[in-house]
């Protein structure tokens, strides 16, 4: 069965420095990776995908197979960065494309 | 146009008691989604509408949980007999399409189990 493993569940970085959130999964075909966040009193909502290979809100993320990876990066951590961040992994032509999520990272951006 | 809603947003139920929670999916979204969330964990896969094509349950963790879709509108879902390991926030996301596309999340419903 897949899963999909973020190793901190808390994250704190000044204001400026660059961020790194670790995700790593294990599925033996190509899975979908995606990039879940959850600011404070909102809803889980969607920051990015790998096949999109694009940059939201300064973050980006690389779909790395030999390591099995799909870190997410921003170089300059801002204040409103702060929020929960869910790796997530969907397996194409399972039927229901389903996600399965990691337990989550906690950011915090220390002013 | 709104998003995802649910209802009600915090539940308090004693043991035994049966539960329902109800889950609004954006206009037009054919695919509907389950997802329980317990304290400090990810979130869980319980369930899954397409269409009127036949759910797939596979996620669901007992015979005490069930759910129902109407077409591509409101969906229920309905836990029985009530237990302590059942506390945790419910969400329900929807998407216009199967595939790799974005679900849209609802706010969750916060179920408490006395």
């Amino acid at each position: 069965a897949q899963r999909v493993t973020q190793p901190e569940k808390l994250l704190s970085v000044f204001k400026g420095a660059p961020v790194e959130l670790k995700c790593n999964y294990s599925y033996s075909g190509s899975p979908e990776l995606f990039w879940y966040v959850q600011y404070s009193r909102q809803r889980l909502q969607l920051l990015l995908r790998h096949i999109s290979r694009e940059s939201i809100k300064g973050f980006t993320a690389d779909l790395n197979k030999g390591e099995t990876s799909f870190h997410l990066k921003k170089p300059f951590a801002q204040e409103e960065d702060s929020a929960m961040y869910y790796c997530a992994l969907s397996i194409s032509g399972a039927g229901s494309y389903q996600l399965t999520f990691g337990k989550g990272t906690k950011l915090s951006v220390i002013p | 146009g709104a998003g995802v809603s649910q209802s009600p947003s915090n539940k308090v139920t004693e043991k035994g008691k049966d539960v329902e929670l109800r889950c609004d999916p954006i206009s037009g979204h054919t695919a509907l989604y389950w997802y329980r969330q317990r304290l400090g964990q990810g979130l869980e896969f319980l369930i899954y509408f397409q269409g009127n094509s036949a759910p797939d349950k596979s996620g669901l963790p007992s015979d005490r949980f069930s759910a129902e879709r109407t077409g591509e509108s409101v969906s229920t879902l309905t836990i029985q007999r009530t237990q302590q390991e059942d506390s945790a926030v419910y969400l329900c996301a929807s998407s216009s399409r199967t595939g790799v596309g974005e679900q849209y999340f609802g706010p969750g419903t916060r179920l408490t189990v006395t």
